[in-house]
């Protein structure tokens, strides 16, 4: 079964700063994986997703990933984060082949200081 | 947006009392989800279902039971409250496998008193 793992519950960055945000994940098969920002009081939504393909996606609002199968990572980046980027950003992997339920990490909060 | 509302959306109930909530959809999507956000753990997911009168258990599935009579609804019980069952709770659906984008409710806020 799918494991992913986020290395900081929180990360302080200063606006127009770049910004990564990391996720591993642990899996034995071929893997989907997700960034979904949370911003307060809201539920989730898609940031992007990797299934396929180029190991580098982009998402919305400038967002890019990284899929490096080698490191079993899939770190979230930005060049340069707004104050409205602060948000809690989630982690998530299923395993292919078939249905597989999604697993979510614990989260990291974006702390964007003016 | 997807067409995906929860009520109630805020809930204080007292310890031992039977509690519903409710995910409405809009989109015909196959699967539906709960799961539940608490500090420390981010989502983890409660029961899903893959289609009207097809559920089955997630990771925290203890205390808690499903039902989905109607492809647009689908409801959570929470037989008896207990206290650790104070949470945020979020509905999802999605139309296909787990490859697929969830898209997620607005949240019920619960508290067990």
């Amino acid at each position: 079964a799918q494991s992913v793992t986020q290395l900081d519950s929180q990360v302080p960055v200063f606006e127009e700063a770049p910004v990564e945000l990391r996720c591993n994940y642990s899996s034995s098969v071929s893997v989907y994986l997700f960034w979904y920002v949370q911003y307060p009081n809201q539920g989730l939504q898609l940031l992007l997703k990797y299934l396929s393909g180029s190991t580098l996606v982009k998402g919305i609002n400038g967002f890019e990933a990284e899929f490096n199968k080698s490191q079993t990572s899939f770190h979230l980046r930005k060049p340069s984060v707004h104050i409205s980027d602060t948000a809690e950003y989630f982690c998530a992997g299923a395993d292919s082949g078939g249905y597989q339920k999604v697993t979510f990490g614990t989260g990291t909060k974006l702390q964007v200081i003016p | 947006d997807a067409g995906i509302t929860q009520s109630p959306r805020h809930k204080v109930t007292e310890t031992g009392t039977p509690v519903t909530l409710r995910c409405h959809q809009t989109e015909n999507h196959r699967y539906m989800y709960w799961y539940r956000q608490d500090p420390g753990h981010g989502l983890r997911l409660i029961h899903y279902s893959y289609g009207v009168k097809d559920t089955d258990k997630g990771e925290v599935s203890d205390g808690y039971s499903v039902s989905r009579s109607k492809t647009e609804d689908f409801l959570l019980t929470l037989e008896s409250a207990t206290s650790s069952q104070t949470s945020v709770y979020f509905c999802a659906i999605s139309p296909g496998q787990g490859q697929e984008t969830q898209y997620f409710g607005p949240g019920t806020r619960l508290l067990v008193l």
